[in-house]
Order: C-alpha cells, then sequence, then structure tokens
C-alpha cells in the first residue's frame, strides 16, 4: 500500500497571501488529522477529519480551514498568512474509525515558509 | 505547566546502554501514543497504549494510569536510535477529543 502523501513538499509564501496544502491518505483510511510542527511550539493538533465531517478541532483561530472530500483526501487552507504560519505541516491518517486507539500513519509534510 | 512533559529533553548515550524516556501527563486520557521523528521531518508511529505494557523488537512502552506516567525504553541501542521521540495523549472526552503533544526528548547514540 502506498504511504500517506502531502504535496507540495515546499512552499514561500508572503505575509497576507493565502495556502492550501493537499494531503492523500492511505487507501482505506477515512480518517485524516492535520498538525503544525515550530521549534518553539513543537507539535500542536489543527483538527481532524472523518467521512468529509471535522471531527475535532485544535485551539487554532479561524484563518486555519480544511475539507475532506468523498475520497477521503483532504485540504488544509491557511488565509491571512502570518510570519508565525511558518511550520511543518504534518498529515497523518488512520483506519478503522479513527480517534485514539487507531494507529496513526503520517505524511512526509509541507515545510511552508512565509516571508 | 504543559500537559505532557518529557524528560529528558536531551539525552546522549553510547551504544549498546539502556535508555529511558519518560512521560508525565496532567489530564485525563484515552490512549498515549510514542512516536519517532527523524532528522527530515517524518514521524513514525511506535506505539499506542491505554493500559500495560508492549514490546516490539528492542522496544518496550509502559504506562501508569494511576500515576499518568509512561516510558519508552530501548534495549542495546544503536546508533540508527538516534530520533526525537515524542509522547501524545488523547484527552478523553466522549467523541471529542483533543491530542496533545510533548515537546520531545532528542537522542543520539553514538557509536
Amino acid at each position: 500500500k502506498a504511504g500517506v502523501t502531502q504535496t507540495p513538499r515546499y512552499l514561500i509564501k508572503t505575509r497576507g497571501q493565502q495556502v492550501t496544502l493537499s494531503c492523500s491518505p492511505i487507501s482505506g483510511h477515512r480518517s485524516v488529522s492535520w498538525y503544525q510542527q515550530t521549534p518553539g511550539q513543537g507539535l500542536q493538533f489543527l483538527f481532524e477529519y472523518f467521512s468529509e465531517t471535522q471531527r475535532n478541532k485544535g485551539n487554532f483561530p479561524g484563518r486555519f480551514s480544511g475539507r475532506q472530500f468523498s475520497n477521503s483526501r483532504s485540504e488544509m487552507n491557511v488565509s491571512t498568512l502570518e510570519l508565525g504560519d511558518s511550520a511543518l505541516y504534518l498529515c497523518a491518517s488512520s483506519g478503522g474509525t479513527g480517534g485514539p486507539y487507531n494507529e496513526q500513519f503520517f505524511g512526509p509534510g509541507t515545510r511552508l515558509t512565509v516571508l | 505547566k504543559n500537559e505532557v512533559e518529557q524528560s529528558p529533553q536531551n539525552l546522549t548515550a553510547q551504544e549498546g546502554e539502556f535508555i529511558t524516556i519518560n512521560c508525565s501527563y496532567s489530564v485525563g486520557i484515552s490512549a498515549l501514543h510514542w512516536l519517532q521523528q527523524h532528522p527530515g521531518g517524518g514521524i513514525v508511529s511506535l506505539f499506542m497504549l491505554s493500559s500495560g505494557k508492549k514490546k516490539h523488537g528492542r522496544l518496550i512502552a509502559t504506562i501508569n494510569i494511576q500515576e499518568k506516567h509512561s516510558s519508552l525504553h530501548i534495549t542495546a541501542s544503536h546508533p540508527r536510535d538516534s530520533a526525537v521521540y515524542i509522547c501524545a495523549v488523547f484527552n478523553s472526552g466522549g467523541s471529542n477529543y483533543k491530542l496533545t503533544f510533548g515537546k520531545g526528548t532528542l537522542l543520539t547514540v553514538n557509536p
């Protein structure tokens, strides 16, 4: 089975712009979670989608949004980019009903730099 | 105080040594995960624990729910074990849950 893929792998944007990141989960996985990793804050949970519905959300402003399509692929959007949004954005998929009792499989991440 | 605390932050060992990384948390949890992150960013899930102990090869993970503490042990450490090890807890709360991460432990194993 192919692993979790994320595109693009690297991205440079300027303040005020918006960005869309994409995540394709492992075939058959319906749960996709998104995380932000920065040197200062470490890993932080953004949100989780399951069967096209946002099921859980972390403590991030409304500029961070996402969606999931019927094929389980997910996109994350950040509007009005700020310098502090520079980070590694990781997505992870899990099988079954998702949630805390299923192993998470992580993608390689998208490195976003905001200038 | 962070909800999830890991210790030590940095750990240097010689090949063959027994390694212990600790994780303490302050909230009720449904499950705890140990993750491994190599330079370059790739993260691999090592264990998911809700009670007791799990073993996979040279890695052992334990959790004490009453004491809100988990440990990750590496026996016969090897330079390829060099990575950041991250503890993550799922806070319980019905169908809604929240995943909180520790800051990670940077392990360097020297040959």
